[in-house]
């Protein structure tokens, strides 16, 4: 089982702002980070350290933390944010990584 | 242009060795906050990370898995490459080397390869 929770699915409307949570312990310690994959496609980093963006990301995703909780918000969700989005983060060993187990946006 | 391209077989059989290269361009194998890691993705399911190894010759492996793999470089090639002995059909999936930032407090996988589905199966 993952050390990082993820809730399976969410679904949001089309415009509206939705948040996608990870729970882990290790993320009092560790800031998390975000991929984006969308169906056949490689995971895509959407948002790391404290709240960075790479470059060709829209500044409609942001991210944050508390305590063992990091969240992705997408604000003004669109159709092409429809995907699945994994967190990861370093675990207690500070040298290997987890990921959480997906959670699966619709955009309605 | 950075790019990171897996290569391997895309068909092994019960109890083989495999062997995966990731050919890396537009970066060296020798930048200190960089480093390459292996990660992989069973049909339908989550990601799993599998390894890393840096620069200084680092490396670390998922626990699970640790005895066996085995992870290497050839900075000279700018290729990693991941071993995975005894493979099994659990092991089937698509598996991605992706580069690997360390930043003060985040660690974080800011490019990836295409990915390379392996099969396994008699």
């Amino acid at each position: 089982s993952s050390e990082l929770t993820q809730d399976p699915a969410v679904s949001v409307a089309l415009g509206q702002t939705v948040r996608i949570t990870c729970q882990g312990d290790y993320l009092r310690s560790y800031l998390a980070s975000w991929y984006q994959q969308k169906p056949g496609q490689a995971p895509v980093l959407v948002i790391y350290g404290k709240n960075y963006r790479p470059s060709g990301i829209p500044d409609r995703f942001s991210g944050s933390s508390s305590g063992n909780t990091a969240s992705l918000a997408i604000t003004g969700a669109q159709a092409e944010d429809e995907a699945d989005y994994y967190c990861n983060s370093r675990d207690s060993s500070g040298n290997h990584l987890a990921f959480g187990g997906g959670t699966k946006l619709t955009v309605l | 242009q950075v790019t990171l391209k897996e290569s391997g077989p895309a068909l092994v059989k019960p109890t083989e060795t495999l062997t995966l290269t990731c050919s890396v361009s537009g970066f060296s194998l020798s930048n200190a906050r960089m480093g390459v890691s292996w990660i992989r993705q069973s049909p339908g399911k989550a990601l799993e990370w599998l390894a890393h190894i840096f620069s200084n010759d680092e490396k670390s492996y998922s626990t699970s898995l640790k005895s066996r793999l085995t992870i290497s470089k050839d900075t000279s090639k700018s290729q990693v490459v991941l071993t995975m002995t005894n493979m099994d059909p659990v092991d089937t999936a698509t598996y991605y080397c992706a580069r690997i930032r360390r930043d003060y407090s985040s660690w974080y996988f800011d490019l990836w390869g295409r990915g390379t589905l392996v099969t396994v199966s008699s």
